[in-house]
């Protein structure tokens, strides 16, 4: 089984702050990089799906970067609020199977 | 939107009873997984099914079975449940994965919390 490592493990900060958290993954054989957001009893969201070395994409106050050549991707928060409180998953695709490797999370926590 | 439902949220069942989680997808989505989340761990797969009566292991198979007898249905079986199969199990469907970069994005349920004592 081919690893998907995200760091922090987890992460508390003050309403305001901007903060950031890394998926590094194997760059061999790359397909496809996932990141969702997951709230306390509710379903997991997905928030980008990256496929392209050099991607950028954002919504709202949350963007995402991509290195598919150093195995490597970036979340960014900008001004983070309690609402984003929540643990954020990334996983990877490698093949042209239908299986996503996921990370462990990082847990963020947004204090007000 | 798309809906995925898992019927039981919470369940205790007893070592050695035969437990079934059922999933129902609203979106005839030809993808449906099993995944169990475990503290520290990242989701694992259990099983995955691309088409009705078509099904292939993932990471974790070993203790569990599925049943895909209708499009909108995959079910996930503990023939005989063990404590170490105590653990909160989603449940996710996707449209068919086409070309090598397809960004097609998964639909979860919202869990399963099983115990087993």
């Amino acid at each position: 089984i081919l690893n998907v490592e995200q760091s922090p493990q987890s992460l508390h900060v003050q309403e305001g702050d901007s903060t950031n958290f890394t998926c590094s993954f194997p760059s061999s054989n790359f397909y496809a990089l996932h990141w969702y957001r997951w709230e306390t009893a509710k379903s997991p969201e997905a928030l980008f799906v990256m496929t392209l070395n050099g991607d950028e994409k954002k919504k709202g106050r949350i963007s995402a970067t991509l290195n598919t050549k150093e195995g490597y991707s970036y979340l960014y928060i900008k001004g983070s609020q309690p609402e984003d409180s929540a643990t954020y998953l990334c996983a990877s695709r490698m093949d042209s199977s239908y299986k996503l490797i996921f990370g462990s999370g990082t847990r963020l926590l947004v204090r007000p | 939107d798309v809906k995925v439902t898992q019927s039981s949220r919470y369940l205790v069942k007893r070592t050695g009873e035969k437990v079934f989680l059922e999933c129902v997808q609203d979106m005839d989505h030809e993808n449906m997984f099993w995944y169990r989340q475990d503290p520290g761990l990242g989701l694992r797969l259990i099983y995955f099914s691309y088409d009705v009566k078509m099904k292939e292991k993932g990471d974790i198979p070993e203790g569990y079975s599925v049943s895909r007898e209708k499009k909108e249905r995959f079910s996930l079986i503990l023939e005989s449940a063990s404590t170490n199969q105590t653990s909160m199990y989603l449940c996710a469907s996707t449209p068919f994965y086409g070309g090598s970069s397809s960004g097609n994005t998964i639909y979860f349920g919202e869990g399963s919390w099983l115990t087993v004592v």
